[in-house]
């Protein structure tokens, strides 16, 4: 399996343009989550879906963030307009949910999207 | 509200022993993870608990005790390739949220 491919790795960018960064979950896998990562906030939860229905978006920091997930091995994170604020990695996981002791549960991360936003 | 504690920095010495805490107060609770994070790099899991008790796996284990809301990751013989950061994560049932991160410096 290839994992969880994100794309593009970096991203520059100037203030008030349009990013769209992008997912393929590993095959399989129901939950897809997005996450940001600063040094100073750590690891933060922006959207996740289930089965690619959006279950819980009270992470996204504001209007100028979109999520959509059209179909099981795809999904986008849009930021429209950028602002130097947004400057960090982007990362997508993904997941069998399930519960109990198994191997379920255990999101895998892709490499990340390295958003700089001048 | 959703809560993770944990240390910001760790420094000990290879072949020693270092105990990460990390404590929680979540809506709900379905497992804990801990993950390990190198510069510039992906989280890659570590260890998983649901269960109290202790779960061991090579030179690493975690501990989970529910009733306290805590867990810790204990590292053995450390080396120098263990620098990195640890995330413990909360799986609430529906979600996976993370701490802040502890960054381990190993120095010889």
């Amino acid at each position: 399996d290839a994992g969880v491919i994100q794309s593009p790795r970096h991203e520059v960018t100037e203030m008030g343009q349009e990013v769209t960064l992008r997912c393929k979950p590993i095959s399989g896998h129901n939950s897809l989550f997005w996450y940001r990562q600063t040094m100073m906030r750590g690891l933060e939860l922006l959207i996740y879906f289930n089965n690619n229905v959006p279950i819980d978006d009270s992470g996204m920091p504001e209007d100028r963030f979109s999520a959509k997930m059209p179909n099981a091995s795809f999904s986008t994170l849009k930021i429209q307009p950028s602002e130097p604020r947004d400057s960090a990695v982007y990362f997508c996981a993904s997941r069998v949910t399930g519960t109990g002791r198994s191997g379920a549960n255990v999101l895998t991360f892709g490499a990340g999207s390295r958003l700089t936003v001048l | 509200g959703q809560n993770i504690d944990q240390p910001t920095e760790m420094t000990a010495t290879e072949g020693a022993i270092v105990q990460i805490n990390c404590t929680y107060q979540t809506s709900g609770f379905n497992g804990l993870f801990w993950y390990q994070q190198h510069a510039g790099e992906a989280p890659t899991f570590l260890s998983y608990n649901v269960l109290d008790g202790l779960e061991e796996k090579g030179r690493f284990s975690s501990f989970l005790s529910r009733s306290k809301g805590y867990s810790y990751l204990l590292l053995k013989e450390l080396q120098m390739k263990d620098s990195a950061s640890y995330l413990c994560a909360v799986n609430t049932g529906t979600a996976l949220i993370f701490g802040k991160g502890t960054t381990l410096s190993v120095s010889s």
